[in-house]
């Protein structure tokens, strides 16, 4: 099992709608979880980060953590064309000489005007 | 600096030659990581430096890899004999306490890339 999963995609959802994009992790000691934004030929950028279980909102987006479920989302509302990306999430190890973030495979989303 | 710079931008390079890449992190971060990224592909970690010294190599494909840095600054990925596989973007993080459990709004920072072709 690899230690952060999402699904590839691409995920196609049009202007407007709700973007709904998963993540789950392997059982480790994690206290912090992030989602980067990644443009085609541009590197990853954080656009939210989250500590404690429950939700965390940032304007148009949302993010999940539920540690129980080993399970973190991102809901973008009002997608638009723009938010066209691939989505890296990011879960912190707490390692002994430090911190290594460990990221998925990332998930590509489509806005379709 | 702004933000994390990485130089060459891109390198073509023929099979068997080396090469070295460049990262330069925000000043005052501490902490500096490489990654690989391969077309298509999620991010694959390489290496990790608190300050000068390297506590996870883990991720360095082969012994034709290495990477050094100076004191907490600027840090160079060398690339021996490069093969075709070795193609793809490689790039560095910095953060800023990168030994410490992360605080709020503390994460790594990434530059632009260097864009690597083995021909």
């Amino acid at each position: 099992q690899k230690e952060v999963e999402q699904n590839s995609g691409p995920l196609s959802v049009p202007e407007g709608a709700i973007a709904s994009l998963n993540c789950t992790y392997s059982d480790r000691v994690s206290q912090s979880f992030f989602w980067y934004r990644q443009y085609s030929g541009k590197s990853p950028e954080l656009i939210m980060s989250i500590y404690s279980n429950g939700d965390k909102e940032d304007g148009r987006f949302t993010a999940q953590l539920n540690k129980a479920s080993q399970y973190v989302s991102l809901l973008i509302r009002d997608s638009q064309p723009s938010d066209s990306a691939t989505y890296l999430c990011a879960v912190n190890w707490e390692m002994e000489y430090g911190n290594k973030l460990v990221f998925g495979a990332g998930t590509i989303l489509r806005v379709k005007s | 600096g702004a933000g994390v710079s990485q130089s060459p931008s891109n390198k073509v390079t023929e099979k068997g030659k080396d090469v070295e890449l460049r990262c330069d992190p925000i000043s005052g971060h501490t902490a500096l990581y490489w990654y690989r990224q391969r077309l298509g592909q999620g991010l694959e970690f390489l290496i990790y430096f608190q300050g000068n010294s390297a506590p996870d190599k883990s991720g360095l494909p082969s012994d034709r890899f290495s990477a050094e840095r100076t004191g907490e600054s600027v840090s160079t990925l060398t690339i021996q004999r490069t093969q075709q596989e070795d193609s793809a973007v490689y790039l560095c993080a910095s953060s800023f306490l990168g030994a410490a459990p992360l605080t709020e709004g503390e994460t790594q920072y990434f530059g632009p890339g260097t864009r690597l072709l083995v021909l």
